[in-house]
């Protein structure tokens, strides 16, 4: 039961163009969302966390973007370089829940 | 501060035997978690410690285990090695405990662990 979703396994974006990642999430009580980035040999690192109560989180270059009717949640790079070249993570928690719910992964690669 | 870090980085196992694997977290952090990251999958909920006692558990059987110590190190051990663990295995830790989520957890590079 994938309560989290990423349904891209991988994305291609030109380097200073818009990078757009998306996730998926079933579980209604989800109420707070975080995006990990991770180079390989490297354990996750944190980018950003949006919580339910809104819609849109900004933080330099990366933007999240909530939308709890669609239970949809987007990440936004602009503009993408070719440092954020990586596997990205979306993440998930319920309140009083212990744990964070992963998604499978989208990798992206910015071309030059 | 030091970050995470996680001995060994890299290991081969036989099916049936068992492994440990360690986890030493930030100075200060109290909390440890350990997820498993397999292609396709994720990474996937193992177990979280607090304060030497785990406080939540994932959907593993119960050959995989953990413990922490009065430091906030931590270990995982898995039994009877199977060929379906192979993977990644993360150690993230933070200040608090692991409620809700709501502070940034940080994590180790892992340990590859494969199984042969």
């Amino acid at each position: 039961d994938q309560q989290v979703k990423q349904n891209s396994p991988s994305l291609s974006v030109q380097e200073g163009r818009i990078s757009i990642l998306n996730c998926d999430y079933t579980n209604s009580m989800f109420d707070y969302f975080l995006w990990y980035k991770k180079y390989p040999a490297e354990g996750p690192t944190f980018l950003i966390s949006i919580s339910s109560i809104k819609d849109k989180n900004e933080d330099g270059r990366f933007t999240v973007f909530l939308n709890k009717s669609a239970k949809h949640l987007s990440l936004h790079i602009v503009p993408s370089q070719p440092g954020d070249s990586a596997v990205y993570f979306c993440a998930a928690s319920a309140q009083g829940a212990q744990k964070l719910v992963f998604g499978q992964g989208t990798r992206l690669t910015i071309n030059p | 501060k030091a970050g995470v870090t996680q001995t060994p980085r890299y290991l081969i196992k036989t099916r049936g035997q068992q492994v440990t694997l360690s986890c030493s977290p930030i100075s200060g952090h109290r909390s440890v978690s350990w997820y498993q990251q397999t292609p396709g999958q994720g990474l996937q909920f193992l177990f979280e410690y607090f304060s030497e006692t785990q406080r939540n558990k994932g959907n593993f059987p119960g050959r995989f285990s953990g413990r922490q110590f009065s430091n906030s190190r931590s270990e995982m051990n898995v039994s009877t090695l199977e060929l379906g663990d192979s993977a990644l295995y993360l150690c993230a830790s933070r200040e608090g405990q692991l409620t809700s989520g709501r502070s940034e957890q940080y994590f180790g590079p892992g340990t590859r662990l494969t199984v042969t």
